[in-house]
């Protein structure tokens, strides 16, 4: 069974500073990986979407890692703004799973002005 | 612009009183995908459609539905709701084409059962 993690579950930094939230999944049998953001009571919003050949993807301020071996994905936010305060989620699409995705809990990330 | 639409955006049921909830996209996705996201919690996905081949998850309970009559609308129906199935509801879709999969979410539908 595929379990996604992350930590933390919640960040607060101040305007301006670089920080990382980061995704675990257990089986690294994935097709891709993709980032979420979320404003309370909003849809999703996509971020950034990483195949599993690929070891990162970019853009604007973000950056996404993945490590499928060991089943790490980072999520780099440089020079936070109030305006990246939101919920950011993970979600891994499983590899012989057909369309199925299991989705992180989400990190609730607070940037102070 | 393209997108996912969700109607309503907040829906108000009493127990026991049939519901659906709507999505549309005009993306020309093949697979649509419904989820249902309770609150601090992750979405969790309760079928999708592939093309017109309808793929239930297995802990899905059967008081949940779908229908899609055609590529651009896709309807979740709920037949007995709970006061448990109060949650938010988002739609999803994404095209087939290679290993992208890439989902594109609608803005869910805010759904109280009193």
């Amino acid at each position: 069974k595929q379990e996604v993690t992350q930590i933390p579950a919640a960040l607060s930094v101040p305007e301006g500073e670089n920080l990382v939230l980061n995704c675990s999944f257990t089986d690294s049998a994935i097709y891709n990986l993709q980032w979420f953001r979320q404003d309370p009571g909003k849809g999703l919003t996509s971020l950034l979407l990483i195949q599993s050949s690929q070891r990162e993807q970019t853009s604007g301020r973000l950056n996404a890692s993945l490590d499928k071996s060991s089943g790490r994905s980072t999520l780099y936010i440089a020079a936070s703004q109030p305006g990246d305060s939101a919920t950011y989620l993970c979600a891994v699409r499983r590899r012989n799973y057909g369309q199925n995705f299991v989705f992180g809990p989400g990190t609730r990330l607070s940037v102070l002005p | 612009d393209a997108m996912v639409i969700q109607n309503p955006r907040y829906q108000v049921t009493q127990f026991g009183k049939p519901v659906t909830l709507s999505c549309s996209q005009t993306l020309n996705h093949n697979v649509m995908y419904w989820y249902q996201q309770k609150s601090s919690q992750a979405p969790k996905l309760l079928f999708h459609y592939y093309d017109k081949d309808f793929n239930n998850e297995a802990d899905t309970p059967d008081n949940f539905q779908s229908r899609r009559p055609n590529t651009s609308f896709c309807f979740l129906d709920i037949r007995s709701p709970g006061l448990g199935d109060a949650a938010m509801y988002l739609c999803a879709t994404s095209r087939h084409q290679g290993q992208s999969y890439e989902q594109y979410f609608g803005p869910g539908t805010r759904l109280t059962v009193t």
